[in-house]
């Protein structure tokens, strides 16, 4: 069956360190991977999305990589701070065309950073 | 703009009732779903829309209905609503272009418990 694991247990940080997800997955063959931010009592916020032939995509302090060897991607959140505390979720795009827009989240990592 | 606005935010029904949760967006959108998002799973597609008029199921459509008679709004109905469909519903849209807009925009949910 097809299956996306993040880790289920909060991350927690020091503020200015480097944060680092994992979202695993298992049976998909995705043409992109993306990744939102949540906050408590909000709706998802779309963040990066990089596409099955890019290895790694920067967007300010933040950086994704993309393995589809391994079928893992990492999130990065580098100089973390206070703000960055949310719950991260990745979410899969498979390929073929009736596919399209109907993405598979995963369940979501919570990251807490404390100053 | 507003981006995507649902309503109601806050509904507590008993068993058996009905209701109708109404979501509206004003980018254009061709392309709007509705997800519930239960403690330690991920976002689940329940029904989608390609389009005015059309409709389509998702991962977990039963127990639900929707309309979309307007391009801006998605309504999703519970014709008996039970226990088991207590939780927190998500609307979101996006644009058809696959490589032009990828991301969803996603409302700020409604919280429902049904007694």
């Amino acid at each position: 069956s097809q299956k996306i694991e993040q880790n289920s247990e909060a991350l927690n940080i020091q503020e200015g360190k480097t944060a680092t997800l994992t979202c695993n997955y298992t049976n998909y063959s995705p043409a992109y991977l993306q990744w939102y931010r949540q906050d408590p009592g909000r709706g998802p916020v779309f963040l990066l999305l990089i596409r099955e032939n890019e290895k790694e995509k920067r967007k300010e302090r933040l950086k994704v990589t993309f393995d589809t060897t391994l079928k893992q991607s990492l999130f990065h959140i580098t100089a973390s701070q206070p703000a960055d505390s949310a719950t991260y979720l990745c979410a899969l795009d498979p390929h073929g065309p009736d596919s399209w827009g109907k993405l598979q989240f995963g369940a979501g990592t919570q990251v807490v950073v404390t100053p | 703009n507003a981006g995507v606005t649902q309503t109601p935010k806050f509904r507590v029904l008993k068993t058996g009732q009905s209701m109708t949760l109404l979501c509206a967006q004003d980018m254009n959108h061709e392309y709007m779903y509705w997800y519930r998002q239960d403690p330690g799973m991920g976002l689940r597609l329940i029904h989608y829309s390609v389009g005015e008029g059309t409709t389509a199921k998702g991962e977990v459509p039963d127990g639900y209905n929707v309309s979309r008679l307007k391009k801006q709004n998605f309504l999703l109905g519970l014709e008996s609503a039970a226990p088991s469909q207590t939780s927190v519903y998500f609307c979101a849209s996006s644009c058809p272009q696959r490589e032009l807009c990828n991301e969803q925009f996603f409302g700020p949910g409604t919280r429902l418990t049904v007694l």
